[in-house]
């Protein structure tokens, strides 16, 4: 199994509601990553997660928390977001955290809109 | 600052011609290079990786080359078909990480 699945495929809120994206794969991968990506620019790197633990945060607001039950799944909570918030959220993989030649295997996304 | 740069300005060629689609960088060290396609409102699909040490790389009709000298990557489709219209994003990973910086991308659109 090669694929990484994203829930939900679409996902409309207002600003005052609370949703969560969620993110699996079974490769085995040690390291998830969230992305975010508005139109026409490349993917901007949200959160990595290695060995199940946060690692990388750039500097997201603090109305996306991510969260890693386990080495299969991963979370983005959402609350009190901004219409500006809107855009495709890409979840990704890859193998194992420091290993060289690192592909990143991604969802298909979500795509989200702020009301 | 780092800077990765891919022509913003679609690419437009006839079937059966080869797309040539550049990445340039600057400030960087990347210690490999990746090519990714993504189709509209989808992710990324992985497509070749080239490391620092190496000139060129070929997947079936795919070829990427690697010139640290001129901080460029060129990434090549022979015999085009109108499938291969994409956005295609190159990646840098420097030396040390395990993760990318992604370009914008470059449109490709072949025409039958």
């Amino acid at each position: 199994d090669t694929e990484v699945t994203q829930t939900p495929k679409h996902l409309v809120m207002g600003m005052t509601n609370k949703k969560s994206l969620k993110c699996e794969q079974h490769m085995g991968h040690r390291a998830m990553y969230w992305y975010k990506q508005k139109a026409k620019k490349p993917p901007e790197l949200m959160f990595v997660y290695s060995y199940e633990k946060l690692s990388i945060n750039e500097s997201v607001p603090s109305r996306f928390s991510p969260e890693c039950p386990n080495s299969s799944l991963l979370n983005l909570h959402l609350h009190a977001l901004q219409p500006e918030d809107s855009a495709l959220y890409l979840c990704a993989s890859s193998q194992a955290p420091g290993a060289s030649g690192e592909t990143q295997y991604f969802g298909p996304g979500t795509r989200l809109l702020v009301l | 600052s780092q800077k990765i740069e891919q022509n913003s300005e679609a690419l437009n060629i006839q079937e059966g011609k080869t797309a040539t689609l550049t990445c340039n960088y600057t400030n960087y060290s990347p210690a490999y290079l990746q090519w990714y396609r993504q189709d509209p409102g989808r992710g990324p699909v992985f497509l070749l990786l080239i490391r620092e040490n190496e000139k060129e790389k070929r997947k079936e009709r795919l070829k990427v080359t690697f010139d640290t000298t001129l901080k460029q990557s060129l990434f090549h489709i022979t015999a085009s078909q109108p499938a291969d219209s994409a956005t295609y994003l190159c990646a840098l990973t420097p030396g040390g990480s395990y993760i990318p910086t992604f370009g914008r991308g470059t449109s490709l659109i072949v025409h039958p």
